[in-house]
């Protein structure tokens, strides 16, 4: 079975540029979690969807960040205009299930993010 | 935000030892996670576990749900090479929502 999929898995790009990154869920989960990794603050929680809807986006940093599901097998995060303190590698990761099970996330492989 | 703590930060070991680690927090979890992650990739779920006290084992890999709820303990029994990685140990309140709250990681390196 396919796990997260998520694309560019690489993305250079300069201070100001609109960066989009895009994410697979697993078929079936209907949980989707935005994350950001960096060596200062670790894994945040930017966003989550369940059911395509944004349920939490208190992680989100500021308004030039913006993260839309428009169905149950793609999400999009945009950074616009984009910075050079936002180079991080940002994981999907997704769950589903009824009960405990539902807990379980299960991560993408991550898009590494270098704003120049 | 914030995170669990984990220790130790980082462990340097020989083939063949074993390894221990934990996580710690001020606040009650209701659920225990630990993830291991290869560099240029994504955490991988190890186990999952959901009972205060509950000691659950993956192959080499044991973890445990503390008493306390507030803790959580991951042995690896018999280190190979591919143990190598950063293992999270992840958490979550009962507060009706699915957020996970990560640990700081516990990087691991073993010598042959």
């Amino acid at each position: 079975d396919a796990g997260v999929i998520q694309s560019p898995r690489h993305e250079v790009t300069e201070m100001g540029q609109e960066v989009t990154l895009r994410c697979k869920p697993i078929s079936g989960h209907d949980y989707l979690f935005w994350y950001r990794q960096t060596m200062m603050r670790g894994l945040e929680l930017l966003i989550y969807f369940n059911n395509n809807v944004p349920i939490d986006d208190s992680g989100m940093p500021e308004d030039r960040f913006s993260a839309k599901m428009p169905n149950a097998s793609f999400s999009t995060l945009k950074i616009q205009p984009s910075e050079p303190r936002d180079s991080a590698v940002y994981f999907c990761a997704s769950s589903g299930g009824q009960g405990a099970i539902a807990n379980e996330q299960f991560f993408g492989p991550g898009t590494r993010l270098t704003v120049l | 935000g914030q995170q669990l703590n984990q220790s130790p930060q980082s462990m340097f070991i020989q083939e063949g030892e074993d390894v221990s680690m934990n996580c710690t927090s001020s606040s009650i979890f209701n659920t225990w996670l630990w993830y291991k992650q290869d560099p240029g990739e994504g955490p991988v779920l190890l186990i999952a576990l959901y009972k205060a006290g509950e000691l659950t084992s993956n192959g080499r890999l044991t973890a445990q749900f503390g008493i306390t709820r507030k803790d959580s303990f991951l042995n690896i029994s018999a280190s190979i090479p591919s143990d190598v990685g950063i293992y999270f140990c992840a958490g979550r309140k009962n507060t009706g929502f699915q957020k996970l709250v990560f640990g700081t990681g516990t990087r691991l390196l073993v010598s042959p």
